[in-house]
């Protein structure tokens, strides 16, 4: 089974733009899709990209994803920071006969 | 609007069981495979189990497989998960989420419920 490896945090002032990584251990980043959701605290995850770049129903345009193949990883590229969105972000993909999360990563807003 | 709403967590000792249930509306729930992923406090998401629409296929993570069972009863729109066995590394809030796209399993959850605690302690 393969694994998918997110910064423990980052960070950055309203208005920036800030990029989370996802970084596959094994096999191609591009043989399966990445979804990212977020988690605010005290709430359930929601999906925000679905399909390595697609935004789920709701998202605002300021959210986008793209995956690097030469870096094995998929990223979630945040512009426009709000401090609502200041959560937890997580990774997932899958293969034919499970899916992986990602560790998290925690977004501040400072 | 796809509402999932998950019962039957608690307070259970170690050695016990539980099933958990998860209770769907807002959609045509015999069409959508659906997962269960849980959280231990403060730390990140697993994967527990998947079972696709019409119970066709049915998807354990390999440290669940034994002690977690997986059903469905698309009379009630209703999933489960049987937990024996209870362990204190089992303690965690439990997730149902719908998978994304009608007839199908990719394990793609889109729709979440609200999560059901359970804590095993003696």
């Amino acid at each position: 089974n393969f694994m998918l490896t997110q910064p423990h945090s980052v960070s950055g002032s309203p208005g920036e733009t800030v990029i989370i990584s996802c970084t596959r251990t094994s096999g191609s980043i591009a043989s399966n899709y990445v979804q990212w959701y977020q988690q605010r605290p005290g709430s359930a995850p929601t999906l925000v990209i679905y399909e390595n770049y697609q935004r789920f129903s709701g998202v605002p345009d300021r959210f986008s994803g793209s995956i690097d193949i030469s870096s094995n990883s998929a990223s979630l590229i945040v512009s426009g920071l709000k401090t609502e969105d200041e959560a937890d972000y997580y990774c997932q993909s899958y293969d034919p006969l499970n899916q992986v999360f990602g560790g998290g990563t925690k977004l501040t807003v400072l | 609007e796809v509402q999932l709403v998950e019962s039957g967590g608690g307070l259970v000792k170690p050695g016990g069981s539980l099933r958990l249930s998860c209770a769907a509306s807002g959609f045509t729930f015999s069409s959508y495979s659906i997962n269960w992923v849980r959280q231990i406090a403060g730390k990140g998401l697993e994967w527990v189990s998947s079972i696709s629409f019409g119970s066709t296929y049915i998807y354990y993570a390999d440290s669940m497989r034994g002690r977690f069972t997986i059903s469905r009863d698309d009379a009630k729109n209703s999933l489960y998960l049987q937990i024996d066995s209870l362990r204190a590394e089992d303690t965690a809030i439990y997730y149902c989420a719908r998978d994304i796209y009608q007839g199908r399993l990719i394990f793609l959850p889109d729709y979440w419920g609200q999560g059901t605690l359970v804590t095993v302690a003696s």
